[in-house]
């Protein structure tokens, strides 16, 4: 099983659609969590940390449930340049920073 | 500007030669990391540096190998003796061994041929 597990997709929405995506995690004892959003060969680049409240920034919300060990993000009113990869990010922690990183789920947004 | 930058941003080598990968950080950053990200995969972790002069083996060091004798400088070296090379190639740096955030440089295509 792998450590973190997301649908690859790729999920095509129109343009204003709401669009969600979740992610498994198998490590109970993971500290953090993350979304990061990847455009095509282009780096990662954080787009938001995920609390066990609950946090939105704008039309991104994100949610975490440790019982069931799984993360999601919610994208509202979906804009063209939403299009990208969503990788799913969980820290282990302990010792250093060390980051265990999803294959990513590929958002396509269509006029 | 501060930031991570890799260099090449494209670079093809013959099988069985060595080849260097930079990655500079003008963040100030203590910890750096190496990662390579293959198709339908998830970044995996190759090298990681903590602090200067110090470095330790992520998940896949085989046939790679690191430096970190300055702390804006952690060059990787793929090797030989790495079996499948061809790969995007990720360079990261976060404020602190236990700080969360990572911050990636702009990555490198390595093809060999």
């Amino acid at each position: 099983r792998k450590e973190v597990e997301q649908d690859p997709g790729p999920f095509n929405v129109p343009e204003g659609a709401t669009v969600a995506f979740n992610c498994t995690y198998s490590n109970s004892a993971s500290q953090s969590f993350f979304w990061y959003r990847q455009d095509c060969r282009k780096e990662p680049k954080l787009l938001m940390s995920v609390y066990s409240s609950g946090n939105e920034d704008g039309r991104f919300t994100a949610q975490l449930n440790r019982a069931s060990q799984y993360i999601s993000l919610l994208i509202r009113d979906s804009k063209l340049s939403d299009s990208a990869t969503y990788l799913c990010v969980v820290n282990l922690s302990g010792g250093y920073n060390k980051l265990i990183f999803g294959a990513g789920t590929r958002l396509a947004v269509h006029p | 500007d501060g930031g991570i930058t890799q260099s090449p941003k494209y670079l093809f080598r013959k099988e069985g030669q060595n080849v260097t990968l930079s990655c500079e950080q003008n963040l100030n950053h203590d910890a750096m990391y190496w990662y390579r990200q293959d198709p339908g995969q998830g970044l995996r972790l190759i090298y990681y540096s903590q602090i200067v002069n110090d470095f330790q083996k992520g998940d896949i060091a085989e046939g790679y190998s690191v430096s970190r004798e300055k702390k804006e400088s952690f060059p990787l070296t793929v090797t030989s003796a790495q079996k499948n090379p061809t790969a995007f190639y990720l360079c990261a740096s976060a404020d602190g061994p236990t700080t969360d955030t990572q911050y990636f440089g702009p990555g490198t295509r390595l093809t060999v041929l």
